[in-house]
């Protein structure tokens, strides 16, 4: 989900457990959809993306699915792993006509894997 | 990090320095982008640039400027630095609008 102050969200999950990480966009005409992985003290790594002519679309161990009515997106992490603990958090590109859609990203969700 | 160095990769510097950011790619992507990161806020846009010469504004971008004047650099200057730019600063790349953006390792600047 998408933080509100200093402190993300975060989600626990033992490692091997699937997770899932949530985000609320904002713009109903957002089109374009990505999912990145930060790591402590380095930059964002693209994980997935997707566009708004699909639901879902699968990755390695990740999947990403968009709800466009309730304009909902997850990333679903199957058999969690130690190295998957990081801040995750989604992107979108909204369309506004006539001028460059940027990338508008969320505040993101911690993930911590126990061993 | 997909061909991107940021130099420096830490710096401290004094309220009312000029300070310069230094972007590298070796992708050859047309689109570069500047961003910050500071706790309780998502990435925020700086400033961007579709071509050589061709920048625009993001969302924070006062008291900030760029310069693009080959492909594999675009360049961030921050003509007077105050403490509210202490931030971590990330460079991006892209091949277009609606595509994917590959980041580089950041710059932590601080401003005393």
């Amino acid at each position: 989900g998408e933080s509100v102050g200093l402190h993300l969200p975060t989600l626990s999950v033992q490692e091997g457990d699937n997770s899932i990480i949530n985000c609320a966009y904002s713009n109903s005409a957002s089109d374009y959809f990505i999912w990145y992985k930060q790591e402590s003290g380095k930059g964002p790594q693209f994980i997935i993306d997707i566009r708004s002519n699909m639901d879902k679309r699968q990755g390695q161990r990740v999947t990403v699915l968009l709800n466009k009515t309730v304009k909902h997106l997850s990333l679903q992490i199957a058999a969690t792993q130690p190295g998957d603990s990081a801040v995750y958090f989604c992107a979108e590109n909204m369309n506004y006509g006539g001028s460059q859609g940027n990338l508008i990203f969320g505040k993101g969700t911690k993930l911590s894997v126990k061993p | 990090d997909a061909g991107i160095t940021q130099s420096p990769r830490h710096k401290v510097t004094e309220t009312g320095t000029p300070v310069t950011l230094r972007c590298h790619q070796t992708e050859n992507h047309r689109y570069m982008y500047w961003y910050r990161q500071d706790p309780g806020h998502g990435l925020r846009l700086i400033h961007y640039s579709y071509g050589v010469k061709d920048t625009d504004k993001g969302e924070v971008s006062d008291g900030y400027s760029v310069s693009r004047s080959k492909t594999e650099d675009f360049l961030l200057t921050l003509e007077s630095a105050t403490s509210s730019q202490t931030s971590v600063y990330f460079c991006a790349i892209g091949s277009g609008v609606r595509e994917t953006q590959y980041f580089g390792p950041g710059t932590r600047l601080l401003v005393l």
